[in-house]
């Protein structure tokens, strides 16, 4: 089975200020990692993932993450967020092959203040 | 815009009503999900449809029942529900056997 830690449940940041949210996971087997976001009253939107190869994965909105398999951990940074970015941001594990199974984090609330 | 669409956005219901939400998508995909996110829990995954057939049904009550008539639509049918129901009920969709799933933009459902 997979389970996946968010670290904090909620991250206060000042607008152009850098931002990291922290994610670990476990799984006895390989799993592909996603970070997925959810503006209010809206649904999930990817923003990037990793399958394999490059462990620095680039995704929208100037989002990246880091695939470290020895922390089991996938966290994702922004050197400088904006108003735009308050949004709840959440981790999800599926084990690679087969059909999707998404199992999520908790989520981090993101707030950007001016 | 999002290609999952989801209907109705906002449903209000009584505990003896039936009501269902629909799912459709456009974009090619022929595997769908229903996932439950309430307050301060994560997101849930309820059920899987592979290829219109039934792969996964997470110990969902017997209140929810889903349907998948083809790889375009999907279903949630609703009895008999209970206030603790009440959440955000998110459709996705992915090729079966791929690696992303895509969401749509989720139907608020209000039991009362």
């Amino acid at each position: 089975a997979q389970s996946v830690t968010q670290l904090d449940s909620q991250v206060p940041v000042f607008e152009e200020a850098p931002v990291e949210l922290r994610c670990n996971y476990s799984s006895s087997v390989s799993v592909y990692l996603f970070w997925y976001v959810q503006y209010p009253n809206q649904g999930l939107q990817l923003l990037l993932k990793y399958l394999s190869g490059s462990t620095l994965v680039k995704g929208i909105n100037g989002f990246e993450a880091e695939f470290n398999k020895s922390q089991t951990s996938f966290h994702l940074r922004k050197p400088s967020v904006h108003i735009s970015d308050t949004a709840e941001y959440f981790c999800a594990v599926s084990p690679s092959g087969g059909y999707n199974k998404l199992i999520f984090g908790a989520g981090t609330r993101l707030a950007v203040h001016p | 815009e999002t290609g999952v669409t989801q209907t109705p956005r906002h449903l209000v219901m009584g505990m003896t009503n039936k009501k269902s939400l629909k799912c459709e998508q456009h974009l090619g995909h022929n595997a769908m999900y229903w996932y439950k996110q309430s307050a301060k829990k994560p997101l849930e995954l309820m059920f899987v449809y592979s290829l219109e057939e039934r792969v996964e049904n997470n110990s969902v009550p017997s209140r929810f029942s889903p349907e998948c008539p083809n790889s375009s639509h999907l279903f949630l049918h609703l009895h008999t529900l209970q206030p603790e129901d009440s959440a955000l009920y998110l459709c996705a969709s992915s090729l079966a056997g791929g690696n992303t799933i895509y969401f749509g933009e989720g139907s608020w459902l209000t039991v009362v």
